[in-house]
């Protein structure tokens, strides 16, 4: 099955700075890699993803990467704020709308004020 | 977006009980599945919860366990049966309506087996 390894697992960046959080995958079928925030006691939430016929998608401050041939995807967030301090998970599915997603194991971005 | 909600939030049981976890959905979608997420860890799937038929488990994860049923394309239970304290986790539905693989999780059920 699908194996999700995820790094660094803690993120410490002073406010405004950039992070950058790096995922890899193990199944070449993987074809869909979101990206989940989650706050302390919350559900997670959608924050962007990728497929993978795309390199690149930019939602404001954060961006996905794509490299299919070297199997890893990463996270830019940009001019960082407090309110982004949270857990982070990526993920990754073989698609078709019928398959579940396998995580990583999540880092926590520390802003630094 | 659809409001997906369960219940209950949280709960307190004795070890060798089960507990039922009901996720009710406001629109008709076309994907349900089940994760467990322990204290502190990230989340992992159980099952996807197929209407009209057996769910399917991920490796580790049993029927007998982890009984689920979906009558309908709105509703979904977990039953976590037989508990013990390694049970304590939240219990997370997600839902798939779009069959486009983007998963949208409900609250949570926090269950804590003394």
């Amino acid at each position: 099955g699908e194996n999700v390894e995820q790094h660094p697992s803690t993120l410490s960046v002073q406010e405004g700075d950039s992070a950058v959080i790096k995922c890899t995958y193990s199944d070449s079928a993987s074809n869909y890699f979101p990206w989940y925030k989650q706050e302390l006691g919350k559900r997670p939430q959608l924050i962007i993803d990728i497929r993978s016929n795309v390199g690149e998608k930019k939602d404001q401050r954060i961006a996905v990467t794509l490299n299919k041939t070297a199997k890893h995807f990463s996270l830019h967030i940009t001019e960082t704020q407090p309110e982004d301090s949270a857990v982070y998970f990526c993920a990754a599915s073989s698609g078709g709308g019928a398959d579940g997603l396998t995580f990583g194991k999540g880092t926590h971005l520390i802003i630094q004020p | 977006s659809a409001v997906i909600s369960q219940k209950p939030s949280r709960d307190i049981c004795q070890r060798g009980t089960s507990l039922t976890i009901q996720c009710q959905v406001d629109s008709q979608v076309t994907m349900m599945f089940w994760y467990r997420q322990q204290p502190g860890q990230s989340l992992t799937l159980i099952a996807t919860a197929n209407q009209g038929s057996e769910a399917t488990y991920e490796s580790g994860f049993v029927i007998d366990k982890f009984p689920i049923s979906r009558p309908n394309l709105t509703f979904s239970t977990l039953t976590v049966s037989n508990m013990s304290p390694e049970d304590s986790s939240i219990y997370l539905c997600s839902v798939d309506w779009l069959a486009g693989n983007e998963q949208f999780f409900g609250p949570g059920t926090r269950l804590t087996v003394l």
